[in-house]
């Protein structure tokens, strides 16, 4: 249990589509984070929250994205108009109990056709 | 641009053998550093975290840190088939937050 759970766990959407992913962190914490890996990477940051302050975003956030944490709780990710280049595991995470550490949900895989 | 480099691999060793994973960084203003490992089609998973000069070992695996030569690596000792996954490490830079910069990651094979 990593302490974030994530939805949808797959996702298939037709170029063009808009998709929408889920993160909720089981327990309160005050910042959460999006990253994006694709594959043979590592996870990319996109963004991250201080309670519903959007603090930082990646300039790999184009306009077509937009992270949403309302409530100070859950978050959600927004890409609109998918294009093929979307196509990735988009992974939250949740501060640990050590300095700097980030606990991974399962993630959420799009694949855009 | 601050960087975090490892060789992609592929690592093959031997069952029962030492692994050693290797990682240099960019900037010596860094605080903390990690290791994820992946298996294929999950999500990374936190094994080891290091945040000062020396070694940090926890059951087979031992994390060492030199901060003056911006390296840091991982030794698997008594490597198990079920070690095989993707490595990745991470170094966070900053004060005050978690924001984490991963590696490309080592894909490590344990051969029976």
């Amino acid at each position: 249990d990593t302490g974030v759970s994530q939805d949808p766990r797959h996702k298939i959407t037709k170029r063009g589509q808009n998709v929408t992913f889920r993160c909720d962190p089981i327990s309160e914490h005050n910042r959460l984070y999006w990253y994006r890996q694709t594959l043979g990477q590592g996870p990319e940051f996109l963004t991250y929250f201080q309670n519903e302050a959007q603090l930082e975003k990646s300039r790999l956030l184009s306009d077509r994205f937009s992270a949403e944490r309302p409530k100070g709780s859950f978050s959600t990710l927004e890409i609109q108009r998918t294009e093929q280049g979307d196509s990735a595991m988009y992974l939250c995470a949740a501060p640990g109990a050590g300095t700097g550490e980030l606990f991974f949900g399962e993630g959420s895989r799009l694949t855009v056709l | 641009q601050k960087e975090v480099e490892q060789n992609s691999g592929p690592l093959s060793v031997p069952e029962g053998a030492i692994a050693s994973l290797n990682c240099t960084y960019s900037d010596r203003g860094s605080q903390s550093f990690f290791w994820y490992r992946q298996y294929s089609g999950k999500s990374p998973e936190l094994i080891m975290s290091i945040y000062s000069n020396g070694d940090k070992e926890d059951g087979r695996f031992t994390a060492q840190l030199n901060k003056a030569s911006q390296y840091v690596s991982l030794l698997i000792r008594d490597s198990q088939p079920s070690d095989s996954a993707t490595y990745l490490c991470a170094v966070n830079w900053n004060f005050g937050n978690e924001k984490l910069t991963f590696g490309t990651g080592t894909r490590l094979t344990i051969i029976p």
